[in-house]
């Protein structure tokens, strides 16, 4: 499986912009970019995904770099709510021979300040 | 759409006895399902995929026997966690995957989870 890099935790003030990076510099072409985020004791939940362009939503943006070795998560203005484990996932596109098995990291705990 | 109903939420069990945690795939139907477990502070770990009228495949190094996974209908999947022991106690979470119309790659949606303890 592709793996993904993220930093273990970020802080960040409530009303401010929020950059979560993803390093994943063996991803292969096929390779689509999920992000879901995990609120404490809940499931994870889907945030965004992207293939090569930048993806918006009504959750979060995301950036994806020209070689697709790296993306980046953008929560606009950053709620309490928002305090979470984010994670970074590439899944294949059909799923692969993995048979579209959605494999964690360790993900970034991101801590919003009031 | 595309929601997953797990339950029970949590539970209490005693060392020994068996424990079966139900996956509901509500508004759509889910022909694969994941279940994962979490420890505290830690990453979900894929425990095996279950295919609906099929064996589950189970990750290396999970005991299909203390783990038993059915998945007889396109919306129900279930987890029994048979005796068991202390060191069972986690958090269980169940994933569905369907198919995102036109963009080749399909979602995941996951249940709220299932706390159980084992006294």
């Amino acid at each position: 499986d592709a793996k993904t890099t993220q930093p273990n935790s970020m802080e960040s003030n409530e009303e401010e912009p929020v950059h979560l990076p993803c390093n994943h510099s063996t991803i292969s072409g096929t390779d689509y970019i999920h992000w879901y985020r995990q609120l404490p004791s809940q499931g994870p939940e889907y945030v965004i995904h992207g293939l090569t362009s930048n993806v918006n939503n009504r959750m979060a943006s995301l950036a994806i770099a020209e070689d697709r070795k790296s993306s980046t998560l953008i929560l606009h203005r950053a709620t309490l709510r928002d305090a979470a484990v984010y994670y970074c996932i590439l899944r294949p596109f059909g799923f692969g021979n993995q048979g579209g098995k959605l494999i964690f990291g360790q993900g970034t705990e991101l801590s919003v300040k009031p | 759409g595309a929601v997953v109903s797990q339950h029970p939420s949590r539970v209490i069990c005693k060392s020994g006895t068996s424990v079966k945690i139900e996956c509901r795939s509500l508004d759509f139907q889910a022909t694969t399902m994941f279940w994962y477990r979490q420890f505290p502070k830690k990453s979900l770990m894929l425990m095996a995929t279950s295919n609906e009228g099929s064996k589950a495949t189970y990750e290396q190094g999970v005991e299909k026997d203390k783990f038993l996974i059915n998945h007889a209908s396109l919306t129900l999947s279930t987890l029994t966690v048979t005796s068991a022991h202390p060191e069972d106690s986690s958090f269980y979470i169940c994933s569905a995957r369907f198919h995102l119309l036109g963009q080749g790659a399909g979602g995941y949606t996951f249940g709220s989870g299932t706390r159980l303890t084992v006294v």
